[in-house]
């Protein structure tokens, strides 16, 4: 079953309006990390939280992360029609204790369509 | 520039017929991993490899083999590629150091299996 789950499926807002994606998840985690797509090329890493994180910033990005709730969310603000885009998260889990070894498990997207 | 390479890009091909994807970064990571991206499946974790000579098996490993024998090279390897392996294939690589795994994506190959 998957582990991250991002709502809504699909957003659709107008430039300069704020968009907040959700990602919701089943097990305890090392990091959640959120990653970009544009149409059919490769995932672009955004910003990575660490499990006794609550909130990072960068840039335009905003990302909280709740681990009682097991959700976290991404806000993009004043939102630019180059922000179209498929947004994914991504959470980081050790495959076995005192290594290295995480597996990274990706939700389905959240698709976000910026209008000018 | 550091990058993740992936050849070649775009790939038809017919059942049976042996392929090899290859996937090459320079940022001297540990880590590479390969993918495959369908609608409405998200992306699912086909091989990964934490090191040279150490590669372990994802959530779709079925109908693939990798290899690992230098740092920055990760092929994919169809023997007898079928159509249901038609899709986007990534590649990924990062490494472990100061703690951070955020990957580092190739630009894709889309495949198709007639």
């Amino acid at each position: 079953s998957q582990q991250g789950e991002e709502d809504p499926q699909a957003l659709s807002i107008q430039e300069g309006e704020n968009a907040t994606m959700n990602c919701s998840y089943k097990t305890s985690i090392n990091n959640l990390q959120w990653y970009r797509q544009n149409s059919g090329r490769g995932l672009v890493h955004l910003i990575l939280i660490r499990s006794n994180e609550r909130e990072k910033h960068s840039g335009r990005l905003r990302v909280t992360l709740d681990t009682s709730k097991k959700s976290s969310s991404l806000l993009i603000t004043a939102s630019r029609a180059a922000d179209t885009a498929s947004y994914f998260c991504a959470t980081a889990l050790l495959r076995r204790s005192g290594g290295s070894n995480y597996k990274l498990t990706f939700g389905k997207g959240t698709l976000l369509t910026v209008n000018p | 520039e550091a990058q993740v390479t992936q050849n070649p890009r775009y790939l038809i091909t017919v059942t049976g017929k042996k392929l090899t994807v290859t996937c090459s970064q320079n940022m001297n990571h540990e880590y590479m991993s390969w993918y495959r991206q369908d609608p409405g499946l998200g992306l699912r974790q086909i091989y990964y490899s934490m090191n040279v000579e150490v590669t372990d098996k994802g959530d779709v490993p079925e109908g693939y083999k990798v290899s690992r024998k230098e740092k920055r090279n990760f092929p994919l390897i169809l023997e007898s590629p079928s159509p249901n392996q038609t899709s986007l294939y990534f590649c990924a690589s990062t490494t472990y150091y100061r703690g951070n795994n955020e990957q580092f994506f190739g630009p894709g190959t889309r495949l198709t299996v007639l």
